[in-house]
């Protein structure tokens, strides 16, 4: 079964570089979610979509911004970026009317130098 | 604010024994709650999730979790550990089309 997918893998940025993430969220599924998990943390929540609008929005610095396609993909734009800002970032994708089961990609990670 | 707690930072079991990481949680209205598993370097693998029905939810891998509305638990639980268990795993709740909050997470270290 299709997972969720996310680019690239692995990102290394210098400090106040800027950087994008993407994700493709399951087939069908109409919401996205993206997290961000530092150094022996649990993930924190950033920001959420459904059907291409910002449905809740947590943690998430100003220096970010995200949005989501028509085709349902999101992407996280990172500016200026901090070495505090070096961690793994999940996005997740549901099915709001359906199991609603949140279904993680394998993450992306950011290093800032 | 809604929270999830784990009050276990690591849970240590010899292999074939039953094994349980607690969680508990503090939703309000009706929760969703799910396990995820975590291996290093690796994303957030779903085990298994109660949102309504039968208190016992069976998953994936033997594992299964129990939940307890009167103790505001979901303790995730499994017969016989193996080796292989051995990751972090995360306890997670929400309500229907919300965020999940995620516990700090229990490192599950199984012993030969």
């Amino acid at each position: 079964a299709a997972g969720v997918i996310q680019s690239p893998r692995h990102l290394i940025k210098e400090k106040r570089e800027t950087a994008t993430l993407k994700c493709y969220p399951i087939p069908r599924h109409d919401t996205v979610y993206w997290y961000q998990q530092g150094p022996g943390q649990d993930p924190q929540f950033l920001i959420s979509f459904y059907e291409k609008m910002q449905s809740d929005k947590g943690s998430i610095p100003d220096r970010f911004s995200a949005q989501q396609f028509s085709d349902y993909h999101s992407e996280l734009n990172m500016s200026s970026l901090e070495l505090g800002d070096s961690a793994l970032y999940f996005c997740a994708s549901s099915l709001v009317q359906g199991a609603n089961t949140i279904y993680f990609g394998e993450g992306s990670w950011l290093t800032v130098v | 604010a809604q929270s999830v707690a784990q009050p276990e930072d690591q849970v240590n079991v010899a292999e074939g024994n039953p094994l349980t990481v607690k969680c508990t949680y503090s939703v309000s209205g009706n929760p969703y709650l799910f396990w995820y598993v975590q291996y290093p370097n690796r994303g957030l693998q779903f085990l298994l999730k109660y949102i309504t029905g039968d208190n016992l939810v069976k998953g994936s891998y033997g594992f299964e979790a129990e939940f307890n509305k009167s103790q505001t638990s979901f303790h995730l639980k499994k017969p016989s550990a193996l080796v292989s268990d051995s990751a972090l795993y995360f306890c997670a709740g929400g309500t229907h089309t919300d965020k999940l909050i995620f516990g700090t997470g229990t490192r599950l270290q199984v012993f030969p």
